[in-house]
């Protein structure tokens, strides 16, 4: 069974400041890789998708890297603003159109 | 723009009492999604639908039933909701994508959240 772990569970960083955050899975054979932003009380954003032959995508501030074979993942953004508070999941589909999901980082960026 | 909607974001209802979440989509996607997620914790799939074949993750409760009567919209049954079934309802839809590359990228509703009183 696919387990996924985020690392940390939650964040306090000062505005401009550069940070990552790690996602990992236990079970290699995974399809793709999603970040997803979901603020308090709201559904769910996706921010990248890295297809299992990828190594990495980049949208704006945000960079996605996979490595597969060593089940992880990590999501830098750069020069952090207090909108990009939130709580970052990281998922992974597997056989079966099944995504599982990790526990997510709560980011809060200070002013 | 296309996208997932989901009515009502809020729902209230009574122990034990039959209540139907909704969601619709533009995005012409095969592959829609049932998830619950309680406060504070990942979203967990109930269920999902490849086309009409319905695929029911075995921890689900008997309690939660799901219709999709045709390709953009779908539906979830709580037959008797009790109180620790109040959490948010997410819908989601993907689809394998064109060319070579397989996406299944799942695009996401604003979400139910439901009460039981």
């Amino acid at each position: 069974k696919q387990e996924v772990t985020q690392i940390p569970a939650a964040l306090s960083v000062p505005e401009g400041e550069n940070l990552v955050l790690n996602c990992s899975f236990t079970d290699s054979a995974i399809y793709n890789l999603q970040w997803f932003r979901q603020d308090p009380g709201k559904g769910l954003t996706s921010l990248l998708l890295i297809q299992s032959s990828q190594r990495e995508q980049t949208s704006g501030r945000l960079n996605a890297s996979l490595d597969k074979s060593s089940g992880r993942s990590t999501l830098y953004i750069a020069a952090s603003q207090p909108g990009d508070s939130a709580t970052y999941l990281c998922a992974v589909l597997n056989a079966g159109n099944m995504l599982t999901f990790g526990g997510g980082t709560r980011l809060m960026v200070k002013p | 723009d296309a996208m997932v909607i989901q009515n009502p974001r809020y729902q209230v209802t009574q122990f034990g009492k039959p209540v139907t979440l909704s969601c619709s989509q533009t995005l012409n996607h095969n592959v829609m999604y049932w998830y619950q997620q309680k406060s504070s914790q990942a979203p967990k799939l109930l269920f999902h639908y490849y086309d009409k074949d319905f695929n029911n993750e075995a921890d689900t409760p008997d309690n939660f039933q799901s219709r999709r009567p045709n390709t953009s919209f779908c539906f979830l049954d709580i037959r008797s909701p009790g109180l620790g079934d109040a959490a948010m309802y997410l819908c989601a839809t993907s689809s394998p994508g064109t060319g070579v590359t397989s996406s299944y990228e799942q695009y996401f509703g604003p979400g139910t959240r439901l009460t039981v009183t």
